[in-house]
């Protein structure tokens, strides 16, 4: 059974600085990775999504990894804003379609 | 990308109705949907697998009988909660599988959600 792990659970920096947020599942097997952010009481929004064949995707100030013999993906957030403060959510796409979700990073970035 | 929504967007109904919330898939045909619910400050869990003309697949721990899934078209999948009681409140979210030309293309796209508040 696929398990995802999000690291740290809870993340607070003031604006302007660089950051990583983890992402780590147990099953190599997988079709793609998917990263979100999801605002309070909100639906999520699609960050960035990287396919089992590739390593890396960008977009603006975001870039995230995927190391998928180790398991692992990273999402990069360059220059931070009060306005990135979210939960960020990774979410691996693996047989039958379905998705196995970790349970967010939650950051919040101060002015 | 591909446009996935969902309707209503926010519901609130009294305990012992039944709600019927609708996910469409907009410009692609979607022969497997998802249904997610997301509790307060968790993360979202799997509930059923839709698919089209056959019997929704349930995970393990939810209730068929009252997680009611009909997808009926290649386009539409409807989750209705019956009778639906306090414990029921949540965030649900259904997911349109675009399995493109196969293989890594395989994609998720996911609706806004809907948020099911039963008093």
């Amino acid at each position: 059974k696929q398990e995802v792990t999000q690291i740290p659970a809870a993340l607070s920096v003031p604006e302007g600085e660089n950051l990583v947020l983890n992402c780590s599942f147990t099953d190599s097997a997988i079709y793609n990775l998917q990263w979100f952010r999801q605002d309070p009481g909100k639906g999520l929004t699609s960050l960035l999504l990287i396919q089992s064949s590739q390593r890396e995707q960008t977009s603006g100030r975001l870039n995230a990894s995927l190391d998928k013999s180790s398991g692992r993906s990273t999402l990069y957030i360059a220059a931070s804003q009060p306005g990135d403060s979210a939960t960020y959510l990774c979410a691996v796409l693996a047989g039958a379609g379905k998705s196995t979700f970790g349970d967010g990073t939650t950051l919040t970035v101060k002015p | 990308g591909a446009v996935v929504s969902q309707h209503p967007s926010w519901v609130i109904c009294k305990s012992g109705t039944s709600v019927k919330i609708e996910c469409r898939s907009l410009d692609f045909q979607a022969t497997t949907m998802f249904w997610y619910r997301q509790f307060p400050k968790q993360s979202l869990m799997l509930m059923a697998t839709s698919n089209e003309g056959s019997k929704a697949t349930y995970e393990q721990g939810v209730e068929k009988d009252k997680f009611l899934i009909n997808h009926a078209s290649l386009t539409l999948s409807t989750l209705t909660v019956t009778s639906a009681h306090p414990e029921d409140s949540s965030f649900y979210i259904c997911s349109a599988r675009d399995p493109g030309s196969g293989g890594n293309l395989d994609t998720q796209y996911f609706g806004p959600g809907t948020r099911l508040t039963v008093l």
